[in-house]
């Protein structure tokens, strides 16, 4: 089956800098990959995700690119706020994410102020 | 649109006694699904449902079962629950090929 792997665990940036949160996929058939922001107590809330037909995506503050090649996904979270701090999870699936999604182990984002 | 909801919310159990956790959507979705998270494990995948009238096994689904009632709900069942077993639950359903939305979990504790 497919097998997520996320880094780093635990990311502190300064408020204002740019954040990089990196995962890798092990199954050649995943074709759909969803970032999931977990705030402390909360569900979690989908935030962008991409297909394996584009190389990257944005919106606003947050961005995702995809290197099918080498298997890799990243987040990219720039002028950080502090309402930005959360654990944050990478996910892939194959179907486009209809049997359900593979979830890397997640990333603890500190905004230092 | 309520979304997602699940009961109970919170639940306590003694090893050996059985639960289930329910599920509902209103947003008329093909696919539900339920997922355990623990600790520095992520969300792991225990059943799903791609359509009404069928169910799926996960990557965890040793010691549950589940029932997709009908379309608009899933329901997960602990026969016999174990301390393993403690975690957070969560349900969460998607349209076909598209976005996951997830409940707002019921949180299990099994002594």
């Amino acid at each position: 089956g497919e097998n997520v792997e996320q880094h780093p665990s635990t990311l502190s940036v300064q408020e204002g800098d740019s954040a990089v949160i990196k995962c890798t996929y092990s199954d050649s058939a995943s074709n759909y990959f969803p970032w999931y922001k977990q705030e402390l107590g909360k569900r979690p809330q989908l935030i962008i995700d991409i297909r394996s037909n584009v190389g990257e995506k944005k919106d606003q503050r947050i961005a995702v690119t995809l290197n099918k090649t080498a298997k890799h996904f990243s987040l990219h979270i720039t002028e950080t706020q502090p309402e930005d701090s959360a654990v944050y999870f990478c996910a892939a699936a194959s179907g486009g994410g209809a049997d359900g999604l593979t979830f890397g182990k997640g990333t603890h984002l500190i905004i230092q102020p | 649109n309520a979304g997602v909801t699940q009961t109970p919310k919170f639940q306590v159990l003694k090893t050996g006694q059985s639960m289930t956790l329910q599920c509902a959507q209103d947003m008329n979705h093909n696919s539900m699904y339920w997922y355990r998270q623990d600790p520095g494990m992520g969300l792991r995948l225990i059943y799903y449902s791609a359509s009404e009238g069928t169910t799926d096994k996960g990557e965890v689904p040793n010691g549950y079962n589940v029932s997709r009632l009908n379309k608009r709900e899933f329901s997960l069942r602990l026969e016999s629950a174990a301390p393993s077993q403690t975690s957070v639950y969560f349900c969460a359903s998607s349209a076909t090929r598209a976005q996951s939305l997830f409940g707002p979990g019921t949180r299990l504790l099994v002594l």
